[in-house]
């Protein structure tokens, strides 16, 4: 079962407009990280937020974390149409595993 | 990322055949998993391996079987491939033992018929 469910599913917009991508998860966690992959290629690690951190930042990627919420959102700033790709959230808790949400699809228009 | 390989990179074979998808990483982790992603249902975890002589099952393991050869080989085998088994598989590493980055292989695209 999946841990990380995020929301919106696929997100459209112009570029140089901001997107924000939200996921949801169940149990405790240690970290939570956000992962980018561009159409059928592997994904590639954007950012990691420990548990006790509320706030992440590198580049134009903002990263929150409520733990209270169990929730977390990873804001793009100043899009652009590199950006284009899929999203991943995924969870890290005390199994040694990271479970990995269903995705945003984010399409940046030029 | 180039310092996790995978092998072959697309694949079409025939059910009930029997294929074995390999992986290979220069990172010197010790951690390495098995996912496969399917449309509309992210990645999930097939098998893992903490190290050369640890080896667990993921959360859809039936089908599957792994093999450690050393720590930077890691293989994916289908014992009898069906078709549901279409999908996109991935390799990833990382190092321990916190469990932080983890580093992706470019992907097998697997069709079988």
């Amino acid at each position: 079962s999946q841990q990380g469910e995020e929301d919106p599913q696929a997100l459209s917009i112009q570029e140089g407009e901001n997107a924000t991508m939200n996921c949801s998860y169940k149990t405790s966690i240690n970290n939570l990280q956000w992962y980018r992959q561009n159409s059928g290629r592997g994904l590639v690690h954007l950012i990691l937020i420990r548990s006790n951190e509320r706030e992440k930042h590198s580049g134009r990627l903002r990263v929150t974390l409520d733990t209270s919420k169990k929730s977390s959102s990873l804001l793009i700033t100043a899009s652009r149409a590199a950006d284009t790709a899929s999203y991943f959230c995924a969870t890290a808790g005390n199994t040694g595993k990271l479970i990995f949400g269903q995705g945003t699809t984010l399409q940046v228009k030029p | 990322d180039a310092d996790v390989t995978q092998t072959p990179r697309n694949r079409i074979t025939k059910t009930g055949k029997r294929i074995m998808l390999e992986c290979s990483q220069t990172k010197g982790h010790d951690r390495m998993y098995w996912y496969r992603q399917d449309p509309g249902l992210g990645l999930r975890l097939i098998y893992y391996s903490f190290d050369v002589k640890d080896i667990n099952k993921g959360e859809i393991s039936d089908g599957y079987s792994v093999s450690r050869q050393a720590q930077a080989k890691f293989s994916l085998s289908l014992e009898s491939a069906i078709p549901n088994q279409t999908a996109l598989y991935f390799c990833a590493t990382s190092p321990g033992p916190l469990l932080e980055t983890q580093y992706f292989g470019p992907g097998t695209r697997l069709l079988v018929l």
